[in-house]
């Protein structure tokens, strides 16, 4: 198995232009969760899904947007990129996220940079 | 005020030291409760979950103080491959996890 799989690893964009950062799990979870990572911050939660076609918003979910069309993909849209959304993004899934079982796997992050 | 709060360190010990690390969380509803660790510029990795009575694995041990709401790890006999980053992390019983700043450890020979 591959785990939790993000691409890219890194990305530079000016301010203003539009990516998708993508995020593809193996393992069957129902949950999958988008982390932006700042010095200082902590890990902060963007989006979550806890399953194909619901998805809800974590605590910073402004200027980011996601789907979840299918159980194995969760991607990441910035529709217009600006410079405080320069951070290390982590994507994580589980099989659920209330109970102490429920391990979450990060994938390997994208630094992202926006000018 | 932060949901979860740690002490960023850095705490650096010799090899075969004793550490513990204090995390402490603002919602009395929380319910399940994680240590991360997280190596420079990788991702974070779970270490142990936190059970109501207290667990250990091998060297490390986490206990949960719910009356007080703080959550901790002791790590003894300190190896250099235990220096990492150890995050807190806190679920409230939503589908929401909360993460800790990071308590920064390193082990020096």
């Amino acid at each position: 198995n591959a785990g939790v799989t993000q691409t890219p690893k890194f990305q530079v964009l000016k301010t203003g232009q539009s990516m998708t950062l993508q995020c593809a799990q193996d393992m069957n979870h129902e949950y999958m969760s988008w982390y932006r990572q700042d010095p200082g911050m902590g890990l902060r939660l963007i989006h979550y899904s806890v399953g194909a076609g619901i998805t809800d918003q974590g605590e910073v979910p402004n200027g980011y947007n996601v789907s979840r069309s299918t159980t194995e993909d969760f991607p990441l849209r910035l529709l217009s990129a600006a410079p405080s959304q320069t951070s290390v993004y982590f994507c994580a899934s589980s099989y659920g996220a209330v109970l102490a079982k429920n391990i979450q796997y990060f994938g390997a992050g994208t630094r992202l940079s926006v000018l | 005020r932060k949901e979860v709060e740690q002490d960023p360190g850095p705490f650096n010990v010799p090899e075969g030291a004793t550490v513990a690390f204090n995390c402490t969380y603002s919602n009395s509803a929380s319910q399940s409760f994680f240590w991360y660790r997280q190596d420079c510029r990788k991702e974070p990795k779970l270490l142990m979950s936190v059970y109501s009575s207290g667990n250990e694995d091998g060297r490390f041990t986490a206990q949960l103080n719910r009356a007080s709401q703080y959550i901790s790890l002791l790590i003894r006999d300190s190896k250099l491959s235990d220096s990492a980053t150890y995050l807190c992390v806190v679920n409230t019983g939503a589908n929401n996890l909360f993460f800790g700043t990071g308590t920064r450890l390193t082990v020096i020979p």
